[in-house]
């Protein structure tokens, strides 16, 4: 079975400060990694994706990658309320279309 | 706009009544899959589809059905809907698994 692991939180974070949400998967031949944000009440929004080792920056937003250790994490940077979500980690395993989901860590950021 | 419509967003309905909910793309999509959302247990998926008449089975497929006739269309069918089924429901599409999935706006569907 393969799988995908996320602290559930919640995660409090202040406002201005940097939010860290961290990641584990069990099978090494993944492939692609991809972050989703969401909202309560609404759908998976896919914020960031990355494939390979090392760091990924896009706006206030970081995706980190290990392949050896098979974590990957995002990085908010100046956190604002509207960050206030939960962060779904989701993996796509080589040669299978198939993409699995962890159960999500709920970040709230503190005015 | 580019956009992935499901229909109904809310369904009530009885134990044993076979029901449809349909799902439909506009971005020219080769994938498609379906997931569900239980508290505690994240997003399952429950079919996918890499093509016209090419599905295969998600983590938790028991209870359904789907099929994709057109390429815009793959709709999830519950030919005898169970209490364990209620759940919120969310079809998603990809023009490949490494660009990650659009979802729907979800159904969320109870069975009494």
């Amino acid at each position: 079975q393969k799988e995908v692991e996320q602290n559930s939180g919640p995660l409090s974070v202040p406002e201005g400060a940097i939010a860290s949400l961290n990641c584990t998967y069990s099978d090494r031949v993944s492939q692609s990694f991809f972050w989703y944000r969401q909202y309560s009440g609404k759908s998976p929004e896919l914020i960031m994706s990355i494939y390979s080792n090392g760091d990924k920056e896009d706006g206030r937003f970081t995706a980190q990658l290990n392949k050896a250790s098979q974590y990957v994490s995002l990085l908010i940077r100046d956190s604002q309320p509207s960050d206030s979500a939960t962060y779904l980690c989701a993996v796509s395993y080589f040669g299978n279309e198939k993409l699995t989901f962890g159960t999500g860590t709920r970040l709230t950021i503190i005015p | 706009e580019a956009q992935v419509t499901q229909n109904p967003r809310y369904l009530i309905t009885v134990t044993g009544k076979k029901l449809t909910v349909t799902c439909s793309q506009n971005m020219n999509h080769e994938y498609m899959s379906w997931y569900r959302q239980d508290p505690g247990l994240g997003l399952r998926q429950i079919y996918y589809s890499m093509n016209v008449e090419v599905t295969d089975k998600g983590d938790v497929p028991e209870g359904y059905k789907v099929s994709r006739k057109e390429k815009r269309n793959f709709p999830l069918i519950l030919e005898s809907p169970s209490p364990n089924q209620t759940s919120l429901y969310f079809c998603a599409s990809s023009p490949s698994p490494d660009y990650g999935y659009t979802f729907g706006s979800g159904t969320r569907l109870t069975v009494v």
